[in-house]
């Protein structure tokens, strides 16, 4: 079946100690996007690519880039995690940049920050 | 700014019956989408249904119905015939004319079905 695949589900790794989520898609849609859910609340949006376009979200920290070197692929790279960056992240895709277009959400990678 | 509010945390609905999840929105704009999405334990958040503020019908979907009260900024999602995979957590959702994909979620309500 087509879909969004995260890779890890569960990540854990070190204050300070860059860490890379990994998101794949079947769909073949061209834009995808990075969600952040922390415990308890809304899921928060990254940034997003429309094909080769990156959309960066005024309020993300320069501590999160990331990359999509193919329609397939997607990364995450967290460059110095803080404890505060514990969370969800969610990938998700959509066919078109429209309003009324419904997003695909991968199963999500949960972050431990130690 | 636009908000989404969610004010039931939690709720529970016994199997076959009905029950009505409650969202509130704020926002100045006249054109925009809502949505609801479905995240079930470990499983990814799928869409349920979705709303144009432009159309006055009520959107539905199955068991799945809204709501939508345009002047009071109101769009409920009402379950019918609940079923024991139901149980999920429930996000209301919202993207507006100023923004091409941008979600703004609600802080979810978690909706247990029992048997």
């Amino acid at each position: 079946d087509a879909m969004v695949i995260q890779n890890p589900r569960y990540q854990v790794t070190q204050f300070g100690k860059p860490v890379t989520l990994s998101c794949s898609q079947t769909l073949n849609h061209n834009v995808m996007y990075w969600y952040q859910q922390k415990s308890s609340q809304a899921p928060k949006l990254l940034f997003h690519y429309y094909d080769k376009d990156f959309n960066n979200e005024a309020d993300t920290p320069d501590n999160f880039q990331s990359r999509r070197p193919n329609t397939s692929f997607c990364f995450l790279d967290i460059r110095s995690p803080g404890l505060g960056d514990a969370a969800m992240y969610l990938c998700a895709t959509s066919r078109e940049a429209l309003r009324q277009a419904e997003q695909y959400f991968g199963p999500g990678t949960r972050l431990t920050v130690t | 700014a636009q908000t989404v509010t969610q004010s039931q945390p939690e709720m529970s609905v016994q199997e076959a019956e009905t029950v009505t999840l409650s969202c509130t929105y704020d926002t100045s704009e006249s054109d925009y989408y809502l949505f609801w999405y479905k995240q079930p334990p470990s499983r990814q958040m799928i869409l349920v249904i979705r709303q144009e503020a432009y159309k006055q019908q009520n959107a539905t979907e199955n068991r799945f119905s809204v709501n939508f009260q345009k002047a009071a900024k109101s769009f409920s999602l009402k379950i019918s015939d609940s079923q024991l995979g139901d149980a999920a957590m429930y996000f209301c959702a919202y993207i507006y004319s100023g923004a091409t994909n941008k979600l703004i979620f609600g802080t979810g309500t978690l909706l247990a079905v029992q048997p």
